[in-house]
């Protein structure tokens, strides 16, 4: 089965200043997807970057870039210049890639990141 | 309205209540998820439905029964609920599940209080 693992619960960092947020996982699959999702106090959930096992290109998006290395299983998230509004929890997620496995994310426990002004 | 929305967005209940939440998207997907988010676990899926027919139940309780009528309806209706299923019960939805990959889009849960 796959895991996700985030360890740290929580995290904070001074407004315009750069955080790295932590993850890894444990699978068998040679295919797969890993997302970084947002979940503000507002509760709704978006996606803030994804990332392609096949592609060695590092996914980037605006100010969030994310650190992917497959041998170590390791899919940490950058947030540059932080922004007040980037106070969230933020979840880490798996998705094995092949057709028959129907589209089901695992989601690592979440970091709850706080911006500081 | 636009995304995914869902009703209500809090509710408190008793242990023998019987009561139902609802999911809607106004995104054209075919396809709809429930997740369980508890204090203490990660997010947990519990079914996916594609094209209105269950292709994933995850092991849950008899006690929680989904229903989707439509590709833009989901319900998940509760009865004789326990105290540790109170949660943020969150929706989503995507274009399929048959495909390498598809973006799920998640409405804002309903906070459900069990007593």
């Amino acid at each position: 089965a796959q895991t996700v693992t985030q360890s740290q619960p929580e995290m904070s960092v001074q407004e315009a200043e750069t955080v790295t947020l932590s993850c890894t996982y444990d699978t068998s699959e040679n295919n797969y997807y890993l997302f970084w999702y947002k979940q503000p106090p507002s509760r709704q959930m978006i996606l803030v970057i994804r990332q392609e096992a096949y592609k060695q290109q590092n996914a980037t998006e605006n100010r969030f870039s994310v650190n992917f290395q497959k041998a170590a299983k390791s899919f940490s998230l950058k947030i540059s210049d932080s922004q007040l509004g980037d106070t969230a929890m933020y979840f880490c997620a798996f998705m094995r890639g092949a057709e028959e496995y129907g589209n089901k994310l695992v989601f690592g426990a979440g970091t709850i990141l706080r911006v500081k002004s | 309205e636009t995304g995914v929305t869902q009703t209500p967005r809090h509710l408190v209940m008793g242990m023998t209540n019987k009561k139902s939440l609802k999911c809607e998207q106004h995104l054209g997907h075919n396809a709809m998820y429930w997740y369980k988010q508890s204090a203490k676990k990660p997010l947990e899926l519990m079914f996916v439905y594609s094209l209105e027919e269950r292709v994933e139940n995850n092991s849950v309780p008899s006690r929680f029964s989904p229903e989707c009528p439509n590709s833009s309806h989901l319900f998940l209706h509760l009865h004789t609920l326990q105290p540790e299923d109170s949660a943020l019960y969150l929706c989503a939805s995507s274009q399929g599940v048959a495909s390498s990959y598809n973006e799920q889009f998640f409405g804002p849960g309903t906070r459900l209080t069990v007593l």
